[in-house]
C-alpha cells in the first residue's frame, strides 16, 4: 500500500547538535516529497521540497533534506539545532494529485 | 494579502449535530485539501478538490461531506454520522501538479460537547 512513514515519533536534541528525521516512503515511481513544519495549534509551514534533479535540497532555516531513491527515504537535517526548532515536523508527499503525511515527528530542544 | 482563512477557530458542537467549517483562499488555487490531526497519527486526508465541481474522498472520508462550488471555498460538513468529531481541522490549497507547495489555513479545533 502507499505510504508515508516517519520511524521516530519524538525526538529529543540538544541545543547545538545535529538533528536528523527519517521518512521513507512506497509508491510505485517517486513522488513529489516534502518536509512541513508545524508550531503547536498552527498550521503547517513549508521547509523544503523536492521534485527532481539535485538530490540534496536545501530549505528555510537551515534544513536540508537529501533524497536516496535506492532506499526510497527523504531525511531532513540541520546540522545545529535552536531552541526555535522545537516543533513537530511532517513528510509530505503528492502522487497522482494526492498530498498524504507521514505522522509526524515531534521535537524537544533541550538546553 | 493572499493566503488561506479558517473559520471559526474554535467550535463547539453538541453530539448528533452537524456542523460546517469554512475554508476561503485567494491564492487562485485549483487544489483544496481538508485534513484531521489527532495526536500522534500526523494528518490524515479527509476530502480533496483538483477542480472547482468536483472532489474526491480521501482515507477518512466517512462521516464528513464537502462542496466546491467557487474556486475560493471549500466547506467542510462534519456530519452526525462521524463518531469521533473532535480533532483539529486543517485546510490547504495548491495550484495542481503535485509540484508546488500547499498553503494551510490556521486550523478549526472542533470539540463535541
Amino acid at each position: 500500500a502507499q505510504s508515508v512513514t516517519q520511524p521516530d515519533i519524538h525526538i529529543t536534541v540538544s541545543e547545538g547538535a545535529s538533528l536528523e528525521l527519517r521518512c521513507n516512503y512506497s509508491y510505485g515511481a517517486t513522488p513529489y516529497l516534502f518536509w512541513y513544519v508545524q508550531s503547536p495549534g498552527q498550521g503547517l509551514q513549508l521547509l523544503l521540497k523536492y521534485f527532481s534533479g539535485d538530490t540534496l535540497v536545501q530549505g528555510i532555516k537551515g534544513f536540508e533534506a537529501e533524497f536516496k531513491r535506492s532506499q526510497s527515504s527523504f531525511n531532513l537535517r540541520k546540522p545545529s539545532v535552536h531552541w526555535s526548532d522545537a516543533a513537530e515536523y511532517f513528510c509530505a508527499v503528492d502522487y497522482d494529485y494526492k498530498l498524504s503525511f507521514g505522522a509526524g515527528t515531534t521535537v524537544t530542544v533541550r538546553a | 494579502d493572499g493566503g488561506i482563512t479558517q473559520s471559526p477557530k474554535y467550535l463547539f458542537r453538541k453530539e448528533g449535530q452537524n456542523v460546517t467549517l469554512s475554508c476561503e483562499q485567494n491564492l487562485n488555487h485549483d487544489a483544496m485539501y481538508w485534513y484531521r490531526q489527532d495526536p500522534g497519527q500526523g494528518l490524515r486526508l479527509i476530502y480533496y478538490s483538483q477542480i472547482v465541481n468536483d472532489f474526491q474522498k480521501g482515507d477518512i472520508a466517512e462521516g464528513y461531506s464537502v462542496s466546491r462550488e467557487k474556486k475560493e471555498s471549500f466547506p467542510l460538513t462534519v456530519t452526525s454520522a462521524q463518531k469521533n468529531p473532535t480533532a483539529f481541522y486543517l485546510c490547504a490549497s495548491s495550484s495542481p501538479g503535485g509540484n508546488t507547495e500547499a498553503f494551510f489555513g490556521q486550523g478549526t479545533r472542533l470539540t463535541v460537547v
